[in-house]
């Protein structure tokens, strides 16, 4: 078991260009979903998805595009990169079967930095 | 909406000694669950303890335990007998039973010494 797992690690992105972040699980998950992490922050949610072509916005989805078109990959898009998009990106999933109370897994983050 | 309080920017504590760590959050949810996650220095996201907002005991689990006090919206992280590799930075999260989303404070970090 793999757990989740994100690629790449680290990223230089120049302002505007695009790139695809990553995510994929091994667990069978229903549940993924993409975070942020800026110093002081915590983890802000960006967007989340609960099954293969359902996904909705997270806290701060603006600037950021996901799709699921299957139960193990979600990845994220930045369309046109902005500095304010440095930051670590972390994945996640959980099951949702039986509505306990589970926790997320997380992958091992993105560090992104756009100059 | 929900919101996860975590007052406590840094802390250092020495070897072996217990430290608490704060964590209030704000919710109009009955039903709801509080997590901790610690983040070392390497990056990755380790879940730590889970607490129900129903269950009627705290949680424990080895050195950590959860003290939660349901009135105040309190879900404070005891770590005890302290060790080197505790230090980290410890992250409240807070998801209410009919919601996927798991919010999170800003954290806490823990500087543990010899």
């Amino acid at each position: 078991n793999a757990g989740v797992t994100q690629t790449p690690k680290f990223q230089v992105l120049k302002t505007g260009q695009s790139m695809t972040l990553q995510c994929a699980q091994d667990m069978n998950h229903e549940y993924m979903s993409w975070y942020r992490q800026d110093p002081g922050m915590g983890l802000r949610l960006i967007h989340y998805s609960v099954g293969a072509g359902i996904t909705d916005q997270g806290e701060v989805p603006n600037g950021y595009n996901v799709s699921r078109s299957t139960t193990e990959d979600f990845p994220l898009r930045l369309l046109s990169a902005a500095p304010s998009q440095t930051s670590v990106y972390f994945c996640a999933s959980r099951q949702l079967r039986d509505r306990g109370p589970y926790e997320q897994y997380f992958g091992p983050g993105t560090r992104l930095t756009v100059t | 909406a929900q919101k996860i309080t975590q007052t406590q920017p840094g802390m250092f504590v020495q070897e072996k000694e217990a430290v608490t760590l704060d964590c209030t959050y704000d919710t109009s949810d009955p039903s709801y669950g509080l997590f901790w996650y610690k983040q070392p220095s390497s990056g990755e996201m380790i879940f730590l303890i889970y607490q129900g907002s129903y269950d009627q005991q705290n949680a424990t689990e080895g050195r950590y335990s959860l003290n939660f006090q349901k009135a105040r919206k309190s879900a404070n992280l005891v770590i005890s007998a302290s060790q080197l590799g505790d230090s980290a930075m410890y992250f409240c999260a807070m998801r209410a039973s009919n919601d996927y989303k798991l919010s999170f404070g800003a954290g806490t970090t823990v500087t543990v010494r010899a």
